[in-house]
C-alpha cells in the first residue's frame, strides 16, 4: 500500500513568516511522529501522536512550534515566525501501534531566508 | 550520556564487506534499528533487532548486538555502489508519555569501484 507522504516536498520562506507542513501516515497507523534533521543537530525527535492526542511534546524546540492531528490521520506541523535556524528537513513517520516499527516519509525540506 | 554514537565515514571497495558500528545508551531499549538514507530522500528501514537477540541475518545484511557493551553493528556483504548512503542506527526509548527513536549521527558509506 501507499507509504507515508509529506507535503510540500520543498518550502522556501522568508524569516518571520508562518509555515505549515503536512503528513499523511500509512492508512491504519495509529501512531505518528515528527522528527527534524539538520546539519548541526542530526535527527531530533519533535513530537509523537497516539490517535489525536500528543502524550509527548518534549522535543518541540520552542513555543513557535505546534502540531495537531485530526481524525486520527493527517497531521500538520506549524512553525510560526520562522527563523533561519528552523531550516532543516522535517520528517514524519508512522507506526501501526505505539512501540512498533516506524516508517518514514520523504520529508519536507524547509529553507528560511 | 544521551548520545547514540557512530563513526562518521566508511569507505569500502565494491564487493567487499562493510561493517558499520553503533554504540547506544539505554540498556532498556527494546528494539534497535538500522535505517538507510540516500541523497535527498527520507529514511528507509533496513532491518531491526529485538534486544533479546544477539544476531539477525536478512539476505546481505547481518546485525550483531552485544547488549553487555551496548554495541550494535550492521554488516553488508558484497557491498555494491547502490549501497552508498548514510546509515543511521536508532534505539527505541520509552519516554514519560510515549516512545521515540533516538538516532545516531549517521555513517556515510562510500563504495568505490
Amino acid at each position: 500500500g501507499a507509504g507515508v507522504s509529506q507535503s510540500p516536498s520543498n518550502k522556501v520562506t522568508e524569516k518571520g513568516k508562518d509555515v505549515e507542513l503536512r503528513c499523511d501516515p500509512i492508512s491504519g497507523h495509529t501512531a505518528l511522529y515528527w522528527y527534524r534533521q539538520s546539519l548541526g543537530q542530526g535527527l531530533e525527535f519533535l513530537i509523537y501522536f497516539q490517535g489525536n492526542s500528543a502524550p509527548d511534546k518534549s522535543g518541540l524546540p520552542s513555543d513557535r512550534f505546534s502540531a495537531e492531528r485530526t481524525g486520527g490521520s493527517v497531521s500538520t506541523l506549524t512553525i510560526q515566525r520562522t527563523q533561519q535556524e528552523d531550516s532543516a528537513v522535517y520528517l514524519c513517520a508512522s507506526s501501526y501501534r505505539q512501540q512498533e516499527t516506524q516508517y518514514f516519509g520523504p520529508g519536507t525540506r524547509l529553507l528560511v531566508l | 550520556g544521551e548520545d547514540v554514537e557512530q563513526s562518521l565515514f566508511l569507505s569500502v571497495r565494491e564487493g567487499d564487506s562493510s561493517v558499520i558500528n553503533c554504540t547506544y545508551t539505554d540498556s532498556s531499549s527494546t528494539y534497535l534499528y538500522w535505517y538507510k538514507q540516500e541523497p535527498g530522500a527520507g529514511l528507509q528501514l533496513l532491518t531491526y533487532i529485538f534486544s533479546n537477540m544477539d544476531m539477525k541475518q536478512d539476505q546481505r545484511l547481518t546485525v550483531l548486538l552485544n547488549k553487555k557493551d551496548k554495541h550494535l553493528s550492521l554488516r553488508i556483504a558484497d557491498t555494491q555502489t547502490g549501497d552508498s548512503a548514510i546509515y543511521f542506527c536508532a534505539e527505541y526509548r520509552l519516554t514519560g508519555g510515549g516512545n521515540k527513536l533516538t538516532f545516531g549521527t549517521g555513517t556515510q558509506l562510500k563504495v568505490e569501484l
